[in-house]
């Protein structure tokens, strides 16, 4: 089955730098390629995805950029606030139908005012 | 719209007793799925649905059930709860690849 590596673990970011998430994927057949955002006590909820037809996505401050060849996708945050502080988890799935995700293991991300 | 709801918000049981776990979504979506959420170990599939009438087992099933009343709703049931099942459990629905979560249900087993 599917496996998504997600690095780093942790990230510590000052107000207004830019942070990047990395994820690996070992199935070649994957295709959709969501981020999620958790909030503390929170649900997680879809904030950008990518699908293979792309190298890369923007909405306002986040993007995510996709390497097929190389299996690997990430999540880029420009000009970080203090509110992008969560845990964001990448996931892979192989269809766009009634697809089961796969989820890395999320990086927890802290921005210092 | 309410988009995905479960009841209930916290739960705490103790071993060897029962329960079932209510989600619903107005989201007219075909697929719905169960996860857990522990530390350190991102979500994990227990069981989903592509669509009303089947179920298929996710990564982790062991332990529990599901039932698809109908396409709005999607059961999860512990028929005998253990201390490892303590963990946050999240309903989701979903189409075209796309999910969306509930607010989950805090389970504690004692």
């Amino acid at each position: 089955g599917e496996n998504v590596e997600q690095h780093p673990s942790t990230l510590s970011v000052q107000e207004g730098d830019s942070a990047v998430i990395k994820c690996t994927y070992s199935d070649s057949a994957s295709n959709y390629f969501p981020w999620y955002k958790q909030e503390l006590g929170k649900r997680p909820q879809l904030i950008i995805d990518i699908r293979s037809n792309v190298g890369e996505k923007k909405d306002q401050r986040i993007a995510v950029t996709l390497n097929k060849t190389a299996k690997h996708f990430s999540l880029h945050i420009t000009e970080t606030q203090p509110e992008d502080s969560a845990v964001y988890f990448c996931a892979a799935s192989r269809n766009s139908g009634y697809s089961t995700l796969t989820f890395g293991k999320g990086t927890m991300l802290l921005v210092s005012p | 719209n309410a988009g995905v709801t479960q009841t209930p918000k916290f739960q705490v049981l103790k071993t060897g007793q029962s329960m079932t776990l209510q989600c619903a979504q107005d989201m007219n979506h075909n697929s719905m799925y169960w996860y857990r959420q522990d530390p350190g170990m991102g979500l994990r599939l227990i069981y989903y649905s592509a669509s009303e009438g089947t179920t298929d087992k996710g990564e982790v099933p062991n332990g529990y059930n599901v039932s698809r009343l109908n396409k709005r709703e999607f059961s999860l049931r512990l028929e005998s709860a253990a201390p490892s099942q303590t963990s946050v459990y999240f309903c989701a629905s979903g189409a075209l690849g796309e999910q969306y979560f509930g607010p989950g249900t805090r389970l504690t087993v004692t």
